[in-house]
């Protein structure tokens, strides 16, 4: 089976500007949560979503926001990007068979100067 | 607030001998509590977990205990290896759905 994967895995935005990550989860994985890492704050939850619907949602501003299509793929976006948005943004999808165990995707490294 | 915790940044081992991470939490109505392991470049990979209403879990080298009334787990790998080198991120989980809460991490280095 192949893994999650998330395009692009490298970006680099300007202030103010937008942005739109893409993930693909493990076939027949229903669920796709969202994370940010930094050095500061560790690993963050964003929100995850389950067929096509929210179903948690972290403590980030509403700049961030995501949605997942009928084929379970899910994209984040972030509007009016600051310069602490600079981030790796970590997909994870699950089967829910075991609690908690989800599949990390490699990331994608964002920048914004 | 941090709900989950992890107060060594880094821990030295030996090859052979046992390591022993640590991580508190305050929240008393997490369900299942998570170890995940990540090398630099990848994403976090899932480890072992244990339900609130265990106190130890095994898989092998891996072992898991939770102590409630100190809220309070510790993973324990042992012999430890050089390939267990990497970032360990203790994480808890509440209502079974997909909201992980992690601790900072913890780097582990295991040195031949």
């Amino acid at each position: 089976k192949a893994g999650v994967t998330q395009t692009p895995r490298y970006l680099i935005k300007t202030r103010g500007q937008q942005v739109t990550l893409s993930c693909s989860p493990i076939s027949g994985h229903r669920s796709v949560s969202w994370y940010q890492q930094t050095p500061g704050q560790g690993l963050q939850f964003l929100f995850e979503y389950f067929s096509e619907t929210q179903r948690n949602k972290g403590n980030f501003p509403g700049r961030f926001s995501g949605r997942q299509f009928s084929n379970s793929r899910s994209e984040m976006n972030v509007s009016t990007l600051e310069l602490g948005d600079s981030a790796l943004y970590l997909c994870a999808s699950s089967s829910g068979t075991v609690p908690g165990e989800q599949y990390f995707g490699p990331g994608t490294r964002l920048t914004v100067t | 607030d941090q709900q989950v915790k992890q107060n060594s940044p880094s821990l030295s081992v030996q090859e052979g001998r046992i390591s022993i991470l640590n991580c508190d939490y305050t929240n008393s109505m997490f369900d299942y509590f998570l170890w995940y392991k990540k090398y630099p470049a990848e994403g976090p990979t899932f480890l072992i977990s244990i339900s609130s209403i265990k106190d130890k879990n095994e898989d092998g080298r891996f072992t898991v205990f939770l102590n409630k009334s100190a809220k309070h787990l510790s993973l324990h790998i042992v012999p430890s290896q050089p390939g267990d080198s990497a970032v360990y991120f203790c994480a808890a989980l509440y209502n079974q759905g997909g909201k992980l809460i992690f601790g900072q991490g913890t780097e582990l280095s295991v040195k031949p």
